[in-house]
């Protein structure tokens, strides 16, 4: 099935550092979201975004709607231990569509 | 709690048997979605209903698979003859449906059903 492309893949987080993470896609979208999932869990809901150009804070968490409707990002500031997970974006048309994540870890 | 639940949360099973998972909405969500999510990959969708009508449909939903929602509420995902391909964690969100003002795009998962087919 059609996903959005989502980047990085993969990084590692040290305590207290700002984190950025995108999604693009070839499609326009009315509507992009922000999920995080941990193991064996659902994902979890962490910013929707409903206007291009918007930008919407979540606590130590902002994510923006880009101007095209075609992408859109995430940052996660002064990060902590419990931000390690899966953060998945997602465009809606109805049903969502979803990139294939951006997997935080702690580094070693 | 007043999430989405689901179960079982896991389910192993021999390959062509049948099997069968249950949803429970949000209780004021009138939107019901069936996703797919294999390792590695984020969910895919399969089908959604408003109440009890089911109205999109997925390529990746093949005739093995069966969705209900007969009351309007809880729905159930049936998958027959199981195929080890079918393995993947099935989700479960809901939302609420359009209307002015009300972000009825925000769906909320519930904690899937891990399945495995030996």
């Amino acid at each position: 099935g059609q996903q959005l492309n989502q980047s990085p893949q993969s990084m590692f987080i040290q305590e207290g550092e700002d984190v950025s993470m995108n999604c693009t896609s070839s499609s326009i979208f009315n509507t992009w979201l922000w999920y995080k999932q941990d193991p064996g869990e659902g994902p979890v809901l962490l910013i929707a975004l409903y206007k291009a150009g918007e930008l919407t804070s979540n606590g130590r968490l902002t994510a923006q709607f880009g101007i095209t409707r075609k992408d859109s990002f995430l940052n996660i500031s002064a990060s902590i231990p419990s931000d390690v997970g899966i953060y998945f974006c997602a465009g809606s048309q109805g049903n969502l569509i979803f990139g294939k994540g951006t997997k935080l870890s702690v580094k070693p | 709690d007043t999430g989405v639940s689901q179960n079982p949360r896991h389910k192993i099973t021999k390959r062509g048997q049948n099997v069968t998972f249950r949803c429970d909405p949000i209780s004021e969500h009138n939107r019901l979605y069936w996703y797919r999510q294999t390792l590695g990959q984020g969910p895919e969708f399969l089908t959604y209903f408003q109440n009890e009508a089911q109205l999109e449909k997925s390529r990746l939903l093949s005739d093995r698979f069966s969705a209900e929602r007969p009351k309007g509420s809880f729905s159930t995902l049936e998958i027959q003859r199981t195929e080890q391909g079918d393995s993947a964690m099935y989700l479960c969100a809901s939302s609420l449906s359009p209307r002015p003002h009300i972000p009825y795009n925000e769906q909320f998962f519930g904690p899937g059903t891990r399945l495995t087919v030996l």
